[in-house]
């Protein structure tokens, strides 16, 4: 069975700083996705992870994958009070069908 | 990519009732499943849509209480039965396309609250 575990669970921080946050995952995986979900809404997709080394980048968040590992990396650059949300990761089995999400990371940016 | 309509996009409904939540896709999908997400939860699978046949329930989930249908390609239904103020959550539909090689993308989902 397909565990996903996401760390911190929740994260605190200020304007201005860094952070990343941890995805580990339990068997082989095709695809890895990162989704934003604010208070009440639905997921918004951020970046889907297809290969081993897989980096990519949007505004202040950048994505990579790790697949020896069965690890991905959500990295938040100078961080703003709008990345204020919670943030899954989700893993795609080697089946190519259901997605198995982490628990989540509520992240709270201070000004 | 897919663009998905989920309706209604949020209810308040008395418990004994039962609830049917529609999803449609402008496109032909090979996949679409139904998650739950509880009040300050992660998203759970519910069941995966077949067409045509019944639906591929997770442990934990039974067709008595979420029965689903999937008549086409491009629409499924999600019913969620004897609602008691438990099954207050989020339930979202994702989809993914014909081919292995295709992302899954979400609908805006239907917030539900039993009162």
């Amino acid at each position: 069975e397909l565990k996903v575990e996401q760390n911190p669970l929740f994260l605190s921080m200020q304007e201005g700083k860094n952070y990343t946050i941890y995805c580990n995952y339990s068997t082989t995986s095709d695809r890895l996705y990162w989704y934003r979900q604010d208070p009440g809404k639905s997921l918004e997709s951020l970046f889907v992870l297809l290969s081993n080394g897989a980096v990519k980048q949007e505004g202040r968040l950048m994505a990579s994958l790790d697949t020896k590992a069965r690890l991905s990396t959500l990295h938040i650059t100078a961080a703003v009070h709008d990345l204020s949300a919670t943030y899954f990761c989700a893993v795609e089995g080697t089946s190519g069908s259901r997605l198995t999400f982490g628990e989540g990371t509520q992240l709270t940016v201070n000004p | 990519s897919a663009v998905i309509s989920q309706k209604p996009s949020r209810d308040i409904c008395q418990r004994g009732t039962s609830l049917t939540i529609q999803c449609q896709v402008d496109s032909q999908v090979t996949m679409m499943f139904w998650y739950r997400q509880q009040p300050g939860q992660s998203l759970t699978l519910i069941a995966t849509a077949n067409q045509g046949s019944e639906a591929t329930y997770e442990s934990g989930f039974v067709i008595d209480k979420f029965p689903i249908s999937r008549p086409n390609l491009t629409f499924s239904t999600l019913t969620v039965s004897n609602m008691s103020p438990e099954d207050s959550s989020i339930y979202l539909c994702s989809v993914k396309g014909r081919t292995a090689n295709t992302e899954a993308f979400f609908g805006q989902g239907t917030r539900l609250t039993v009162v």
